[in-house]
């Protein structure tokens, strides 16, 4: 296994279920990060980690919960999402966070929220 | 705020050459990047400037112009499978990775 890896690669949920986004990385990187991609937008990042520590949450809502329990994985848990919520869920990692460091991307998960 | 521009949508013919703009105003710049998406796949790293100037890259060419706060990417020889989305990103002077939404090139035969 190489790169960056996602699972599922499909989703579709209804507003009262609880699932679980997952990302491994084979890289060796430091960094690790959830982006949310909607149709003609830009990407908006939502987490990092650094070391397995937290050093961004851009306003997110608490219904979206990181999880970095070592280096190479990273969860996002999802709980009473809104339909709005629906889009593809892309992981990234790079070699450390606060250079300009290239970002390597997993294929994303794609949430449909009924 | 910050903001990067991006044309939405562009068609070229397969065997022809196409180049997608960008446009950038960001606080501070450390490096603008490209990267090529095809539909439900993950976004993959096409090239990096820092330095004005162009690089190359077999078919693909990445130019940047720091004082105009402006980039393009050249696709030569274009072929079917180029069609894709083409996303610029830039590194702010806080190493924020600003992002455009992305350019969707279509290659007709």
């Amino acid at each position: 296994e190489t790169g960056v890896t996602q699972t599922p690669r499909h989703l579709v949920m209804g507003m009262t279920n609880k699932k679980s986004l997952k990302c491994e990385q084979h890289l060796g990187h430091n960094a690790m990060y959830w982006y949310k991609q909607s149709a003609k937008k830009p990407l908006e990042l939502m987490f990092v980690y650094s070391l397995e520590e937290r050093v961004e949450n851009n306003s997110v809502p608490s219904r979206f919960s990181p999880e970095c329990p070592n280096s190479s994985h990273l969860f996002l848990h999802l709980h009473t999402l809104q339909p709005e919520d629906s889009a593809l869920y892309l992981c990234a990692s790079s070699q450390d966070r606060g250079g300009a460091d290239t970002q390597y991307f997993g294929p994303g998960t794609r949430l449909t929220v009924l | 705020g910050q903001n990067i521009d991006q044309p939405t949508e562009m068609t070229a013919t397969e065997g022809a050459i196409v180049q997608i703009n960008c446009t950038y105003q960001t606080s501070g710049f450390n490096g603008l990047f490209w990267y090529q998406q095809h539909a439900g796949e993950a976004p993959t790293f096409l090239s990096y400037n820092v330095l004005d100037g162009l690089e190359e890259k077999g078919r693909f060419s990445s130019f940047l112009s720091r004082s105009k706060g402006y980039s393009y990417l050249l696709l030569k020889e274009l072929q079917m499978k180029d069609s894709a989305s083409y996303l610029c990103a830039v590194y702010d002077s806080n190493y924020q990775l600003i992002w455009g939404a992305g350019t969707k090139l279509i290659i007709k035969p």
